[in-house]
């Protein structure tokens, strides 16, 4: 079965605070993509990063790193120095096996982030 | 980016009555389209894949006859929740890929019915 589990429900933090998203996915497939969303209190998805199971590569875009680790079957995404707008509910998912259409997605249940003034 | 459109943004419909939603993609041709269904405080969870020419394939679980989805072309999808119910309110969200790339989401529409 494919699964994306994200632990933590709510994370509040201050300010400047670095703050990591913990995301844990399950698949038998070799070959898979993940990916995390934002998603603002306006409900569009806006994409962050895309991943295959093949790069193992940590990536960093200004403020955003991630973690790809293929031993534990995470990808985490910590924001450095957040700020208040980084203030979303963020998911992490998982692409279904396909023909390489990677549209159909599995996500983790969401992590509230609210950072505070 | 590739852009997904949706409409309309929100709906408030009666119960008993059929509300339809579009999803568009704008700049690039899609054979295949999702739709997601996320309700308050919850994750979206996939409700169909919209095939260009030929059936919706449904995820377990979902009513196909409640949800009908048609895509007539390589650029439109829709949704049409048929007698529809308060338990139908939610928030419901479409996707489209141009192949190999990432998802690319509509802005989502907010259906509320009374």
């Amino acid at each position: 079965a494919q699964k994306v589990t994200q632990a933590q429900t709510e994370i509040s933090v201050v300010e400047k605070e670095d703050v990591t998203l913990d995301c844990v996915y399950e698949t038998r497939d070799t070959t898979y993509y993940l990916f995390w969303y934002k998603q603002p209190p306006s409900g569009e998805l806006v994409f962050l990063i895309r991943r295959n199971s093949f790069d193992e590569q940590n990536e960093i875009s200004g403020r955003y790193s991630w973690n790809f680790q293929k031993s534990t079957s995470s990808f985490n995404f910590t924001i450095t120095a957040s700020q208040v707008v980084d203030s979303a509910v963020y998911f992490c998912a998982l692409s279904v096996h396909g023909s390489g259409n990677t549209g159909k997605l599995i996500f983790g249940q969401g992590t509230t982030l609210q950072v505070k003034p | 980016g590739a852009v997904v459109s949706q409409h309309p943004s929100w709906v408030i419909c009666k119960s008993g009555t059929s509300v339809k939603i579009e999803c568009r993609s704008l700049d690039f041709q899609a054979t295949t389209m999702f739709w997601y269904r996320q309700f308050p405080k919850q994750s979206l969870m996939l409700m169909a894949t919209s095939n260009e020419g030929s059936k919706a394939t449904y995820e377990q679980g979902v009513e196909k006859d409640k949800f009908l989805i048609n895509h007539a072309s390589l650029t439109l999808s829709t949704l049409t929740v048929t007698s529809a119910h308060p338990e139908d309110s939610s928030f419901y969200i479409c996707s489209a890929s141009p192949l190999r790339t990432e998802a690319f989401f509509g802005q989502g529409t907010r259906l509320t019915v009374v």
